[in-house]
């Protein structure tokens, strides 16, 4: 069973700090991970995705992968209300046949 | 606008009744889902589908059933609608080269 473990929060942030987003998968053959924003009432949105250990930058935000410990996270700088949503962690193991996997998402609060 | 389209965005069912949620992209992307999604239980996959003319059971298959005739289309349908149906029902696609999924903006189903 392949599974994705986030923790559900809330995790409150002040305005202006960093936001640290944490994952943790169990298929050693995930190839490949992704994280998804979605507010509430609407359909997630990729804003990351990675592929190789370590850092992968883009903007506000840093996607961080160590295949070794099985873990993914999420930075977000400079925190802005707008940043308050749910975020949904999921991995992909290749082959296509069973889609990705997600956690059930780390809701972010953001407090002005 | 490309991408994809859900149909209904909300529906009321009377438990018994027979249900199709429709799905339609325009990005021939091969690979398309459906997931429900719960609050408390995340995203889950339902059924997928790697390509026209086949289809695989995900996750949670029970009680409902798909179809892929061509490439942009994916119907979701409830036999016999139960109020454990009830939920808000995300369809994906994934280009074959790419592992990233895009959603569709999503249909509240409840089943009374």
């Amino acid at each position: 069973q392949k599974e994705v473990e986030q923790n559900s929060g809330p995790l409150s942030v002040p305005e202006g700090a960093i936001a640290s987003l944490n994952c943790t998968y169990s298929d050693r053959g995930s190839q490949s991970f992704f994280w998804y924003r979605q507010y509430s009432g609407k359909s997630p949105e990729l804003i990351m995705f990675i592929y190789s250990n370590g850092d992968k930058e883009d903007g506000r935000f840093t996607a961080q992968l160590n295949k070794a410990s099985q873990y993914v996270s999420l930075l977000i700088r400079d925190s802005q209300p707008s940043d308050s949503a749910t975020y949904l962690c999921a991995g992909y193991s290749g082959g296509g046949a069973d889609g990705l996997t997600f956690g059930k998402g780390t809701h972010l609060i953001i407090q002005p | 606008i490309a991408g994809i389209t859900q149909a209904p965005t909300s529906q009321i069912l009377a438990a018994g009744r027979r249900m199709t949620l429709r799905c339609t992209q325009d990005m021939r992307h091969n690979a398309m889902y459906w997931y429900r999604q719960d609050l408390g239980l995340g995203l889950r996959l339902i059924h997928y589908s790697n390509t026209a003319g086949t289809t695989g059971k995900g996750e949670v298959p029970d009680g409902y059933s798909v179809s892929r005739a061509n490439t942009d289309d994916f119907p979701l349908t409830l036999a016999s609608a139960v109020p454990s149906q009830t939920s808000v029902y995300f369809c994906a696609s994934r280009p074959g080269t790419s592992s990233q999924a895009f959603f569709g903006q999503g249909t509240r189903l409840t089943v009374v």
